[in-house]
């Protein structure tokens, strides 16, 4: 079975470009995760949809920052503009339904490397 | 405000041994817990998962304990395997959040 993608696996661009990030959850999954994680905060969650609705967007550092899932398969997370700050691995991860005693389950992270 | 923490960053144990990872959490209202393990350039990969009505786990190698009036928790792996050798994890939710809160880590390397 396909485990969570994520895409691209390594981004690096120059500051004040846009970038996003994608995430294909693992079938039949209804809630979806973005967590970034650096050396000074550890890992930490951005935002959470459950129904491809998000519920829970506070995590979310800035306005620069947004995410969508438009449809059950589907998230992308957005940096607009970038900063040199934003430099962290970004992970998504996606969850069985059964609330939140069921696991969440990682793809391999997006390395992203603002200049 | 890290309301899980593992205070130590690293860990080495000889092949066959126990491993014990430790983890502290501040969040009285936190009632589910999970251990992960990372590889290098991978995500993480969920092991095993205790709730606050019990103080033990157990899943093959892996077992995890959980003292609630201590507000800790530990990871035991028996016996040490190499490829045990990754980052580990600890996790907790609660109080009606379905957000998970992360613990910094612990780098555990298993000696052939």
């Amino acid at each position: 079975d396909a485990g969570v993608i994520q895409s691209p696996r390594h981004e690096v661009t120059e500051m004040g470009q846009e970038v996003t990030l994608r995430c294909k959850p693992i079938s039949g999954h209804n809630s979806l995760f973005w967590y970034r994680q650096t050396m000074m905060r550890g890992l930490e969650l951005l935002i959470y949809f459950n129904n491809n609705v998000p519920i829970d967007d506070s995590g979310m550092p800035e306005d620069r920052f947004s995410a969508k899932m438009p449809n059950a398969s589907f998230s992308t997370l957005k940096i607009q503009p970038s900063e040199p700050r934003d430099s962290a691995v970004y992970f998504c991860a996606s969850r069985p339904r059964g609330g939140r005693n069921q696991p969440q389950h990682f793809g391999d992270g997006t390395r992203l490397s603002i200049l | 405000d890290q309301q899980v923490k593992q205070n130590s960053p690293s860990l080495s144990v000889q092949e066959g041994r126990i491993s014990i990872l430790n983890c502290d959490y501040t969040n009285s209202m936190f009632d589910y817990f999970l251990w992960y393990k990372k590889y290098p350039a991978e995500g993480p990969t969920f092991l095993i998962s205790i709730s606050s009505i019990k103080d033990k786990n157990e899943d093959g190698r892996f077992t995890v304990f959980l003292n609630k009036s201590a507000k800790h928790l530990s990871l035991h792996i028996v016996p040490s395997q190499p490829g045990d050798s990754a980052v580990y994890f600890c996790a907790a939710s609660g109080g009606g959040n379905e957000k998970l809160t992360f613990g910094t880590g612990t780098r555990l390397t298993i000696i052939p």
